[in-house]
């Protein structure tokens, strides 16, 4: 079935600068793949996502970039402020998971002051 | 709009017991998901309902069940406890069926069983 690989488990950047985080999904028919945040005594929260017909996608400071021959897609933060301190789950949906969403097993952001 | 609400919060049990954990989606949701949340594994898919019906399953043993209400609030219960299932028990609400539906997360119910 679809596996959804993630990394780092944990970054520590400098308030200020970027933050990226990589995952790998194995279902090469897999279409959709959200970004979720999540933050300390909360349930995770949608922040951006990506169809597979698209390479890439961009929200204000958050972008999300889509290679579909190497199978993995990446979220990028700039300008990296204390509020983006969380952990953050990739996710992939496709025809092997039954177009249930697979997660990534987390990357916690903490962001430097 | 409220969000999605679940209760308890907090749960202590011990091994062998029996528990249940209920969710209310945001209004109009018509789907709730239950995921299982370990630290540094991730969410792990349970089950998802939508419309009474459950439309798909996780690979849990048959000890995990659900069922869903007809005003879409949903119900999850795990029989004979294990030390393994202390977990984060988080629900989500979407609209409709399927991941390309936004799912709208709980706070989550924290269960340790001991």
């Amino acid at each position: 079935g679809e596996n959804v690989e993630q990394h780092p488990s944990t970054l520590s950047v400098q308030e200020g600068d970027s933050a990226v985080i990589k995952c790998t999904y194995s279902d090469s028919a897999s279409n959709y793949f959200p970004w979720y945040k999540q933050e300390l005594g909360k349930g995770p929260q949608l922040i951006i996502d990506i169809r597979s017909n698209v390479g890439e996608k961009k929200d204000q400071r958050i972008a999300v970039t889509l290679n579909k021959t190497a199978k993995h897609f990446s979220l990028h933060i700039t300008e990296t402020q204390p509020e983006d301190s969380a952990v953050y789950f990739c996710a992939a949906s496709g025809r092997d998971s039954n177009y249930q969403l697979i997660w990534g097993a987390g990357t916690k952001l903490i962001i430097k002051p | 709009k409220a969000g999605v609400t679940q209760t308890p919060r907090y749960l202590i049990k011990t091994r062998g017991q029996q528990v249940t954990l209920s969710c209310s989606p945001i209004s109009g949701h018509r789907s709730v998901s239950w995921y299982q949340q370990t630290p540094g594994q991730g969410l792990q898919f349970l089950f998802e309902y939508f419309s009474e019906t459950q439309r798909n399953k996780g690979n849990f043993p048959g000890r995990f069940s659900g069922r869903q209400f007809s005003n879409s609030r949903s119900e999850m219960n795990v029989s004979t406890l294990e030390l393994g299932d202390s977990a984060l028990y988080l629900c989500a609400s979407s609209l409709f069926s399927g991941a390309l539906y936004e799912q709208y997360f709980g706070p989550g119910t924290r269960l340790t069983v001991t």
